[in-house]
Parts: structure tokens; C-alpha cells; sequence
């Protein structure tokens, strides 16, 4: 079975612009989950969604949103970028809502703001 | 709001010694808690779990211990081996999970 898979792995892009990441979950699981990793921070939770709906959602600004299609596959977007939004993205992937203990994580994409 | 605190960003050990990571929370109703491991360019993979109606683990050369009455929770590797230096995460909550810092683990040959 296919594990999670994150695109790109590397992104550079530089201040005010907008990013799209994108997520495919393990086959056959539904809820989403993302995570943002910086030094020092550790994981801090972004979102979850579950059947197309966000059902869980960190403290996070505005500028990160998300959602989930119906083949569970789910894109991150962060808006008018900023250099403190450079970090690991990382997406995990579980079989039900609220089951983060038993979750698989992507490799990460990295972002770098310039 | 730091729910969970790795308070010691790194460790370094002598490969076959013990090393012990440790981990605290503040809210007494998670009822689950978990350790990941990190390499360099990977996701975060799961090493070890322990539920709060007990006290201790063990799955090889990793034992978790919890100390719920001090919100505290250990993780320790037993020798210690070179293959083992990561960044080791870990989380609890009550069916959402919230991580730590993590600390960055280094095993010395």
C-alpha cells in the first residue's frame, strides 16, 4: 500500500506570493491532517478535514486555509506570504476523524520564503 | 499554547548507554500519548505508544513510561545505538494529538 505523498518536496518562493501544497492520504483513508514544523516549535496543528468538511482547525491566521476533495486528497494554500511562513509542511493521513493516534505522515514539503 | 514540552531541544549519548527523553503535559483529560521518530527529509514515523490506564511499554529496546499524577512521560532506549540519533517527537491529546518540540537525539560510536 502506498504511503502519503506530499508535492512538491521544495519550494521557494518569495514574499506576498501565494503557495498551493498538495496531499494524497493512504489509500482509503479519509481525514487529512496538516502540520506545520519549524525549529524549536515542533509540529503545530493546521487543519484537519474529513469528508470534504474541516473538522478540526489550529491557531493559525486566515492567510492558511485548506480543503479536502472527494477522493480525500487535500491542498494547503498560504496567501501573501511571509518569511516566518518558511518551514516543513507536513500532512498526515488517518482512517477516521479524531484518530490522529494512529496517523501516517508524508514526507514534507519545504517551504523557503524568501 | 504549549500543551506538550520536550524542555531539552538535544541529547547526546555514548552508543550502549541508556538515553532517556522526556516529555511534559498540562491537561489531565489526554488520555493517550505516542513518541515519533524523524530523520532528516522523512515525515515523522511511529515508534511507540502508551494509554493512560497504564504505566509502562515496552516494544524492544523502547520503554515509555508515564507518570500521570506529575504529567510526565519518558522515553527510553536501551543500548543506545548510532542508527537510533533522530529527532524523536511526542504527542497526547484525546483523539486529536498535539506534539512537542522534539529532541534531537544523538547516538556517539
Amino acid at each position: 500500500k502506498a504511503g502519503v505523498t506530499q508535492t512538491p518536496r521544495y519550494l521557494i518562493k518569495t514574499r506576498g506570493q501565494q503557495v498551493t501544497l498538495s496531499c494524497s492520504p493512504i489509500s482509503g483513508h479519509r481525514s487529512v491532517s496538516w502540520y506545520q514544523q519549524t525549529p524549536g516549535q515542533g509540529l503545530q496543528f493546521l487543519f484537519e478535514y474529513f469528508s470534504e468538511t474541516q473538522r478540526n482547525k489550529g491557531n493559525f491566521p486566515g492567510r492558511f486555509s485548506g480543503r479536502q476533495f472527494s477522493n480525500s486528497r487535500s491542498e494547503m494554500n498560504v496567501s501573501t506570504l511571509e518569511l516566518g511562513d518558511s518551514a516543513l509542511y507536513l500532512c498526515a493521513s488517518s482512517l477516521a476523524a479524531g484518530q490522529s493516534y494512529e496517523q501516517y505522515f508524508g514526507p514534507g514539503t519545504r517551504l523557503t520564503v524568501t | 499554547d504549549q500543551q506538550v514540552k520536550q524542555n531539552s531541544p538535544s541529547l547526546s549519548v555514548q552508543e550502549g548507554r541508556i538515553s532517556i527523553l522526556n516529555c511534559d503535559y498540562t491537561n489531565s483529560m489526554f488520555d493517550y500519548f505516542l513518541w515519533y521518530k524523524k530523520y532528516p527529509a522523512e515525515g515523522p514515523t511511529f515508534l511507540i505508544s502508551i494509554s493512560s490506564i497504564k504505566d509502562k511499554n515496552e516494544d524492544g529496546r523502547f520503554t515509555v513510561f508515564l507518570n500521570k499524577s506529575a504529567k510526565h512521560l519518558s522515553l527510553h532506549i536501551v543500548p543506545s545505538q548510532p542508527g537510533d540519533s533522530a529527532v524523536y517527537f511526542c504527542a497526547a491529546g484525546r483523539g486529536d494529538m498535539r506534539f512537542g518540540a522534539g529532541t534531537r537525539l544523538t547516538v556517539k560510536p
